[in-house]
């Protein structure tokens, strides 16, 4: 079974450009996340999608990041115009879960993404 | 509002046995995972518990008091390649449905 796919691994870009990760979840999955994972922390959550539909993007700075996942498959995180403080991994994960409790995440390689 | 502790830092021997702690607070818990994430790799899970009690994984264990708002991961045996950080994670239920909430995570070193 293949796993959760991410491009590109490592960006580096400067201030106020903008940048798009792109992730393929593994077949099947219903549910995608996308973290946020500054150096040294734990991954924090930007967006939920069960489907096609985003179920929770109360952390997401909408101002600069948007996200889409079309046709229920995968999925875009755009950055637009990043800031210094955007420098992290950019991690995507993917799950079965339909609105069940048990939630076990499967985890893509992640971006590294530096701004200049 | 929700929060997660657990210890920044733990080191063992070669062999031991080490003990992560994870106390949480949430308005609608649902159960704690925990995953294992090496310098420059994805996390990976390792153990859900949503029941108090202990689930044992081969060498790893897992542990959760839901009156004490309290879990922990048991590592046995331990060997150089557990150097990593460990993730505890609670599985939160709400009005908006189910979230997933990450601690700060645990680096473990494991000398020889």
């Amino acid at each position: 079974e293949a796993g959760v796919a991410q491009s590109p691994r490592y960006k580096i870009i400067e201030k106020r450009q903008s940048v798009a990760f792109w992730c393929n979840p593994i077949s099947g999955h219903a549910t995608l996340y996308w973290y946020q994972q500054i150096l040294g922390q734990g991954p924090k959550l930007l967006i939920q999608f069960q489907n096609n539909g985003v179920v929770d993007d109360s952390q997401l700075p909408k101002d600069r990041f948007s996200a889409e996942r079309l046709k229920g498959v995968d999925s875009t995180l755009k950055i637009q115009p990043a800031k210094l403080e955007d420098s992290a991994v950019y991690l995507c994960a993917s799950s079965l879960a339909k609105g069940s409790g048990r939630d076990t995440q499967y985890f893509g390689p992640g971006t590294r993404l530096t701004v200049l | 509002g929700q929060s997660l502790e657990q210890p920044s830092e733990v080191t063992a021997v070669e062999g031991a046995i080490v003990q992560i702690n994870c106390t949480y607070q949430t308005s609608g818990f649902y159960g704690l995972s925990w995953y294992q994430q090496h310098d420059g790799g994805a996390p990976t899970f390792l153990s859900y518990n949503a029941l108090d009690g202990l689930e044992e994984t081969g060498r790893f264990s897992s542990f959760l008091s839901r009156s004490d708002s309290y879990g922990y991961l048991l590592l046995q045996e331990l060997q150089m390649k557990d150097s990593a950080s460990y993730f505890c994670a609670v599985r939160d239920r709400n009005t908006g449905g189910f979230k997933t909430i990450f601690g700060a995570g645990t680096r473990l070193f494991v000398k020889a």
